[in-house]
């Protein structure tokens, strides 16, 4: 059983469409992320959820929305993509504030 | 501000050599230490972790002790393998639920 996934693991599409990656967790954590990966390996926080509410929010573009329907389920919506936003986006969650975060398999999001 | 240096790679070595990745921290508090690996083509995982001072976290042979005075986690491996092969990430939590991750350094173990 897959703990933290996401779909789709790639996105290929070109500059200015739109496009949602979804993120769902089955370790009943009430806490989950998103996290953006350049090239570099730089990991930047974007987004956090606990317990369907936004409580960290980074200084992202407002092209980026995040959507948590439920507590297992995070989702990423991009809007008027750029090539800028090519990277891989990682989804986590957590079960305490202090505790060991789980790391979903990552989405390679490319944009031309 | 809070702020977490990480050792920059890429770093090579042989199998069974020693490997030590350097990590410091600037904090108004005592953050939880993290590192986490990243092992080619896959998400995070944590790799060991220390919550206050003078703890040691382990586990699959890698170690790291929380110094305080130091402000430091150093990772540490006797003999890597060629399975060590991937990109480690040291992480403090400076506030509720939010790590801050250093740079990453990748590493390659040759056979």
């Amino acid at each position: 059983d897959t703990a933290v996934s996401q779909t789709p693991k790639y996105l290929v599409t070109q500059m200015g469409n739109d496009k949602s990656i979804k993120c769902e967790q089955n370790l009943g954590h009430d806490t989950m992320y998103w996290y953006k990966q350049d090239s570099k390996k730089f990991l930047k926080i974007m987004f956090s959820y606990n317990n369907k509410e936004l409580i960290i929010n980074e200084t992202v573009p407002n092209r980026f929305s995040p959507k948590s329907p439920d507590k297992a389920h995070l989702n990423l919506h991009i809007n008027s993509l750029e090539l800028g936003d090519s990277a891989v986006y990682f989804c986590a969650s957590t079960g305490t504030q202090f505790g060991e975060q789980y790391f979903g398999p990552g989405t390679r999001l490319t944009v031309t | 501000g809070d702020s977490v240096t990480q050792m920059e790679g890429p770093v090579t070595l042989s199998e069974e050599a020693f490997l030590t990745i350097n990590c410091t921290y600037t904090a108004t508090g005592y953050p939880s230490l993290f590192w986490y690996v990243q092992y080619p083509g896959e998400g995070l995982q944590l790799l060991l972790k220390a919550t206050k001072a003078d703890d040691k976290g382990s586990n699959k042979g890698f170690e790291a002790t929380y110094r305080k005075e130091t402000t430091s986690f150093h990772l540490e491996k006797g003999s890597v393998q060629v399975s060590d092969s991937a990109v480690y990430f040291c992480a403090p939590m400076f506030n509720d639920y939010k790590l801050s991750f250093g740079a990453g350094t990748t590493v390659t173990v040759r056979a």
